[in-house]
């Protein structure tokens, strides 16, 4: 089983909508979870990380970890074509120096 | 635009040549890293620096190897590359090595080899 699954999509809604992306691990050692987004020929930028378990808001982004269920989840409210882009959950132990990322989901954001 | 450059953002090299890619973070951390990152694949974690002293080779073939001079600068020296070994390869850095999860990457060199 790999350590990190993620849905690759690609997904497609429309401007405005709700998105719910996931992901689900098997290593419940994990304690840090994190999201990147990666626009097309640019390097992954840090949306937000979360600390075990419960939710995380930023703006439009809310990140969410439940660790019963080893699932973490980024919603993004209100959604904005600039928002297409690739999304990568990525997770790490306490103290650890390793993140384990997921293949991605690739979004795109209809006007 | 991230603390994080790299530079070429692209390059093409034979399979007998020998290149570098340069990495440069301005955010004053401590820790760096090299990833490689192929299609449909997750990103692979290369080497990781801590303070200038390298603590993590992830079983990387010796045809690429790193060279840190001191906490802001990262170079990977490129040699008798395969055509596997296309990708986009990501520097990316931490205040420390123990805080991976505030890992900020640059914008990526995407190497393709001939």
């Amino acid at each position: 089983q790999k350590e990190v699954e993620q849905d690759p999509g690609p997904l497609s809604v429309p401007e405005g909508a709700i998105v719910s992306l996931n992901c689900t691990y098997s290593n419940s050692a994990f304690q840090y979870f994190m999201w990147y987004r990666q626009y097309s020929r640019k390097g992954p930028e840090l949306l937000m990380y979360t600390y075990s378990s419960g939710n995380k808001e930023d703006g439009r982004f809310t990140a969410q970890v439940d660790k019963s269920s080893k699932y973490i989840s980024l919603f993004i409210r209100d959604s904005q074509p600039s928002d297409s882009a690739t999304y990568l959950c990525a997770i790490s132990g306490a103290g650890s120096y390793q993140l384990t990322f997921g293949k991605g989901t690739k979004l795109s954001v209809i006007p | 635009e991230t603390g994080v450059t790299q530079t070429p953002r692209h390059l093409v090299m034979g399979m007998t040549n020998k290149k570098s890619l340069k990495c440069e973070q301005h955010l004053g951390h401590n820790a760096m890293y090299w990833y490689k990152q192929s299609a449909k694949k997750p990103l692979e974690l290369m080497f990781v620096y801590n303070f200038k002293e390298q603590t993590e080779n992830n079983s990387v073939p010796s045809r690429f190897s790193p060279e840190c001079p001191n906490s802001s600068h990262l170079f990977l020296h490129l040699h008798t590359l395969q055509p596997e070994d296309s990708a986009l390869y990501l520097c990316a850095s931490s205040p420390l090595r123990d805080r991976a999860y505030e890992q900020y990457f640059g914008p990526g060199t995407r190497l393709t080899v001939t």
